[in-house]
């Protein structure tokens, strides 16, 4: 079965650092999201992305955010300047029209 | 904000008890009622797409229900196994958009 792939899978970085995360979709979905649990916490919406632009975001996704698509296929999260509480689980996930979503199997960041 | 609330945060069962949890949405703007079961250190899997009021859903020993009127969904396990033990997520589709909002989760222990 088609899998959404993150990497990396953990990633280590100090506070002011930019980091990206990556997602390769599943080659057919249209809408990708990025989704974050801190530990403990509900798992937050951030952004979701359709036919190349951003379609909703929520209050998290601030100037310090932001994605793309730079090649058409993977879909990537960048943090320009880190800090301690971005740290988390980020989850991407892609769905078709009218599917439920599929995850990736996350990237835990840690700002240190 | 959405609110969308799961209940009970926690469940210890023996194994073989049938057992089952909530989820409660807005009842205004509905658009879909997803359930992901989530597993220590694997990604969020989907188990149900609801959309219709009074929808009934089954997936081998579990099923959902749904009430868009009042606004929640049942969660059902029945005979429950250790390997059923996970973290179950309800999230809130509303036909302004395409962002999936989660409740906190459930999670479900099932002792051998």
């Amino acid at each position: 079965e088609p899998e959404v792939t993150q990497t990396p899978s953990h990633q280590v970085t100090q506070m002011g650092q930019e980091v990206i995360l990556r997602c390769v979709p599943i080659s057919n979905h249209l809408y990708f999201y990025w989704y974050r649990q801190i530990l403990g916490q509900k798992v937050e919406f951030l952004v979701s992305f359709y036919n190349n632009e951003i379609s909703e975001k929520s209050e998290i996704f601030d100037d310090q955010f932001s994605v793309e698509r730079p090649d058409g296929s993977n879909f990537t999260l960048k943090i320009r300047s880190t800090k301690l509480e971005d740290s988390a689980m980020y989850f991407c996930a892609t769905k078709g029209d009218r599917s439920p979503l599929h995850f990736g199997n996350g990237t835990r960041l840690t700002v240190t | 904000i959405l609110n969308v609330e799961q209940s009970p945060q926690s469940l210890h069962v023996q194994e073989g008890d049938s057992t089952n949890f909530t989820c409660s949405f807005p009842s205004s703007n509905f658009y879909a009622l997803h359930w992901y079961r989530w597993e220590t250190a694997k990604s969020p899997e989907a188990l149900f797409v609801m959309t219709l009021n009074g929808d009934e859903k089954k997936k081998g020993r579990i099923s959902a229900t749904l009430n868009t009127k009042e606004g929640y969904s049942y969660l059902y396990i029945k005979g429950s196994q250790p390997e059923d033990s996970a973290t179950y997520l309800c999230a809130f589709l509303h036909n302004a958009g395409n962002m999936l909002t989660f409740g906190g989760g459930t999670r479900l222990m099932v002792k051998p």
